[in-house]
């Protein structure tokens, strides 16, 4: 069974700091991908970083960053120069690669950033 | 390019009464997704449906609910008979294709029931 486990249920962060949050899944699959979504108060889901299992390199979008550690089936994200507007929920995300389409989301982390 | 449309944004019902969530994918998005958000949960997939298919509906509830995604218009996510326990926030997502494509979500529909 795929599962994704977000073991930090709340987070702080001051504004310029860097953040790590955990994620860590199982999984019996070889191909697979992961993502970070964040939820802000509107609700809205937006993704954050995608994953491929298959990249040793770790993805990057500008201040987002992510450590995959495929053996320990561990995909933190790291978000430095932590700005106020990056207070949200947190969403690690999974999905098989094959034809269903299904994510399978942690119970997420609230990030709170503090001026 | 606009995202992907759900509406209503919000929705309130009786119990018994039915519940209609509309989802109108991204353009060219011929793959949708349909989520529940619990409160103080993460999102849970209900249904996968193409164009006029259901792909998967594994995560969906046997009774009461259905789906569908029409060859023209919205996908429909329908719940009858609504309970206070369907009171939750519906996610769709879209994309593309299939394996390799990332989902892009609406805003949600958050319903209520009195």
């Amino acid at each position: 069974a795929q599962t994704v486990t977000q073991s930090q249920p709340e987070m702080s962060v001051q504004e310029a700091e860097t953040v790590t949050l955990s994620c860590t899944y199982d999984t019996s699959e070889s191909d697979y991908y992961l993502f970070w979504y964040k939820q802000p108060p509107s609700r809205q889901m937006i993704l954050v970083i995608r994953q491929e299992a298959y990249k040793q390199q770790n993805a990057t979008e500008n201040r987002f960053s992510v450590n995959f550690q495929k053996a320990a089936k561990s995909f933190s994200l790291k978000i430095s120069d932590s700005q106020l507007g990056d207070a949200a929920m947190y969403f690690c995300a999974y999905r098989v690669g094959s034809t269903l389409g299904r994510l399978y989301f942690g119970r997420g982390t609230q990030l709170t950033v503090w001026p | 390019n606009a995202g992907v449309m759900q509406n209503p944004r919000h929705l309130v019902r009786r119990r018994g009464q039915e519940a209609r969530l509309r989802c109108s994918p991204m353009k060219g998005h011929s793959h949708v997704y349909w989520y529940r958000q619990l409160p103080e949960e993460g999102l849970k997939f209900m249904v996968y449906l193409q164009k006029e298919n259901i792909i998967d509906e594994s995560g969906m509830p046997k009774e009461r609910f259905s789906a569908e995604f029409p060859k023209e218009g919205p996908s429909i996510l329908r719940i009858q008979q609504v309970v206070r326990g369907d009171s939750a926030a519906y996610f769709c997502a879209s994309s593309p294709g299939a394996a390799a494509d990332t989902q892009y979500f609406g805003p949600g529909t958050r319903l209520t029931v009195l």
